[in-house]
C-alpha cells in the first residue's frame, strides 16, 4: 500500500515552460486535492475532486489545470510557468468527503523553482 | 469563506515542558478541526482532530480543544520530547457536502530545546 504518490519529487523550468506534476492514490479516495506551501503562508488549495469527473477550484487556482479521468490520478498542469508559481506542491486525498474524520493522507511534495 | 489564523509562528520550549497552539476561524459553520505534524522533507500527517460537537480530545501526549463561542481551538503537547519538534498545521472544514474543503494555518514551527 504505497498511499499517495507525487512525482517528480524535484523540478526545475523555466519561465513560459508547461510541465504536469503527477499524483496518485491506492487507497480507492473519492476526494483528492493539491496544495501549495510557501514560506509563511501554509498550505493554500489551489484545485481538488470529489470523484472521477468533477474537479473545482480552491483559493489560489489561477495558472493552473487539473482533470480526475480515474479515482486513482490527480494531476496538476502548470500551462505557462511563472516565478510566482516557486514553491512546494503537496497532492493529497480522503475518503468520501461525508468521511472527513478520517482526514487527508497527503504525498512527500514536489518542489518546483522556475527561473 | 473560511479563514483560519494560527498562533505563534515560531514557538521553543525546553524538553519536558508544554507546547501550546492556537487558531482561530471565522465561519461558524466550520465543524471539523484537524491537527498536522510536518516534519522536514515530508508531507504534513494528520495527528489528531476534533469535531464540533466535542469540546475535547486527547491521544496520549497531544490534546485539541475546541471553543466554538470564541471559535478558537488549540493544540496542546505534554512532555515534549526531541521528536516534536516539527512545523504544525491546524485546519478548519464545513462538513459534510461536495464542496466542502479544508482550510489550512500557517503552520507553527516548534522547536524543543534540549
Amino acid at each position: 500500500n504505497a498511499g499517495v504518490t507525487q512525482t517528480p519529487k524535484f523540478q526545475v523550468l523555466k519561465t513560459g515552460q508547461s510541465m504536469t506534476l503527477q499524483c496518485a492514490q491506492d487507497m480507492n479516495h473519492e476526494y483528492m486535492s493539491w496544495y501549495r506551501q510557501d514560506p509563511g503562508m501554509g498550505l493554500r488549495l489551489i484545485h481538488y475532486s470529489v470523484g472521477a469527473g468533477i474537479t473545482d477550484q480552491g483559493e489560489v487556482p489561477n495558472g493552473y489545470n487539473v482533470s480526475r479521468s480515474t479515482t486513482e490520478d490527480f494531476p496538476l498542469r502548470l500551462l505557462s510557468a511563472a516565478p510566482s508559481q516557486t514553491s512546494v506542491y503537496f497532492c493529497a486525498s480522503s475518503p468520501a468527503p461525508t468521511r472527513q474524520a478520517d482526514g487527508y493522507t497527503f504525498g512527500s511534495g514536489t518542489r518546483l523553482t522556475v527561473v | 469563506g473560511e479563514n483560519v489564523e494560527q498562533h505563534p509562528s515560531t514557538l521553543s520550549v525546553q524538553e519536558g515542558d508544554s507546547a501550546v497552539i492556537k487558531c482561530t476561524y471565522s465561519d461558524s459553520a466550520s465543524n471539523y478541526f484537524p491537527w498536522y505534524k510536518q516534519e522536514l522533507g515530508k508531507g504534513p500527517q494528520l495527528i489528531i482532530d476534533i469535531r464540533s460537537n466535542v469540546g475535547e480530545k486527547k491521544d496520549q501526549r497531544i490534546a485539541v480543544t475546541l471553543n466554538k463561542t470564541a471559535k478558537h481551538f488549540s493544540l496542546h503537547i505534554t512532555e515534549t520530547q526531541p521528536e516534536d519538534s516539527a512545523v504544525y498545521f491546524c485546519a478548519a472544514s464545513i462538513g459534510y457536502s461536495s464542496a466542502s474543503k479544508i482550510i489550512f494555518g500557517s503552520g507553527t514551527r516548534l522547536s524543543i530545546r534540549p
